[in-house]
Order: C-alpha cells, then sequence, then structure tokens
C-alpha cells in the first residue's frame, strides 16, 4: 500500500459525460502528478500540482482540468468524454516538486466510455 | 521514435533465471526511474537513477548516461516477479518541465 488512495476505482459512463476522479497523496506529500494510461499510447503525464499551485502540464486536453485543494486532495475533471477518452487515470505523489524525487502511485481509476 | 525505448517488449523466463531489461533513451536527463506494474494494474516504484548502479534485494538497475542507456537486472527470478516494468525519464529540456516521459514497458512472465 503506498499511501496514495484514488476514488473511484471503476467508472463506467457515456460519451458527452462528465466525471470526476479524486486522489489524497500519502500523508506530508505536496506533490501531486496525474497520468493516463491507455492501451496504445502507454503511459502519459498529464499535470502537476504542487502545494496547491499547477507547476507542469503534459499532454493535458482542453476537455480536462484538474486542481489540488487546501487539504491537499487533488480532482481531475474530464468533460465532454469520447471513446479514446477510456484508461486507467493514476495519480501519484511526492514530498517535493522535483521530479527527481520518488513518486508513489494510487491504485488508478479505470474509466471505460461507452 | 519514442524518446525511450525498452527492450525486449515481451519476455518469458524460467524460474531462477537471470533477468535483463534494456531501456535506452534519446534526451538528456536529469534522472531515470524503473516502475514495476502489477498485473492487478497498481504501480511501484522500484529505483531512480542519475548515475552509477543501484541494488535493492534481487534487483540491480544500471544506468550509463553516456550511453543514454539503462539496465535492469533480475537475479534468481521468481514467478512473483511476474509484471511489466516500465522504465521513465525526467528530460533535463523541453515541455512540462521535465515530467516523466515512459518508455511502452517489458512484460515479464516467470515459469515455475
Amino acid at each position: 500500500d503506498s499511501g496514495v488512495t484514488q476514488t473511484p476505482k471503476h467508472l463506467i459512463t457515456a460519451t458527452g459525460q462528465r466525471v470526476t476522479l479524486r486522489c489524497s497523496p500519502r500523508s506530508g506529500d505536496l506533490s501531486v502528478y496525474w497520468y493516463q494510461q491507455s492501451l496504445d499510447q502507454g503511459l502519459q503525464f498529464l499535470i502537476q500540482y504542487y502545494n496547491g499551485e499547477e507547476r507542469a502540464k503534459g499532454n493535458i486536453l482542453e476537455r480536462f482540468s484538474a486542481q489540488q485543494f487546501p487539504d491537499l486532495h487533488s480532482e481531475l475533471n474530464l468533460s465532454s468524454l469520447e471513446l479514446g477518452d477510456s484508461a486507467l487515470y493514476f495519480c501519484a505523489s511526492s514530498q517535493a516538486p522535483e521530479v527527481t524525487d520518488t513518486q508513489y502511485f494510487g491504485p488508478g481509476t479505470r474509466l471505460t466510455v461507452l | 521514435k519514442n524518446e525511450v525505448e525498452q527492450s525486449p517488449q515481451n519476455l518469458t523466463a524460467q524460474e531462477g533465471e537471470f533477468i535483463t531489461i534494456n531501456c535506452s533513451y534519446s534526451v538528456g536527463i536529469s534522472a531515470l526511474h524503473w516502475l514495476q506494474q502489477h498485473p492487478g494494474g497498481g504501480i511501484v516504484s522500484l529505483f531512480m537513477l542519475s548515475s552509477g548502479k543501484k541494488k535493492h534485494g534481487r534487483l540491480i538497475a544500471t544506468i550509463n548516461i553516456q550511453e543514454k542507456h539503462s539496465s535492469l537486472h533480475i537475479t534468481a527470478s521468481h514467478p512473483r516477479d511476474s509484471a511489466v516494468y516500465i522504465c521513465a525519464v525526467s528530460p533535463l529540456y523541453g515541455g512540462s518541465q521535465g515530467n516523466l516521459i515512459f518508455g511502452k514497458g517489458t512484460k515479464l512472465s516467470v515459469k515455475p
């Protein structure tokens, strides 16, 4: 158990809908990363927050947004969902903002868009 | 061409065998990570390297910065080592402020 929690574990929804994925980092970690893992693209970095502020952005679509709250939990919002958004979404946390710090991964949320 | 290439894509071994998984990258990096993804999907960080060699139990990771190459070795492999092993690098330059670029992974199956 990494200490990072993600909810829900599974999510099934329809095209055009909007969903929110939630992540609670390990106690004491200030940095949260979101990743998408699809069958054809593998793991891709989406976005990083550090202590409530956006720190880095990767291959995140405009239909996707995220935020980190004062209690350090983070939410990833996916809207106008398409079939291609079906994937595993992981969050990870670390103490420091640098990507050279070890990241601890949550169990992931499996999103299926029908 | 992917910035991070892993080989082999798939690997089947007999219990007890010595295993090597390779990772080559094409960008300048500040660190390289080896991750393990279990069949259930969970991801565990195994190593983070910026130079030399690290060892943890039966796992050894090495990196050659000049050759832009890293290897992950598993000694005395066991069926519980069956997983996907993913190499990821933190690039020095470019977008995403150095955030991780991942290889496609190597799927290892160790038979008893």
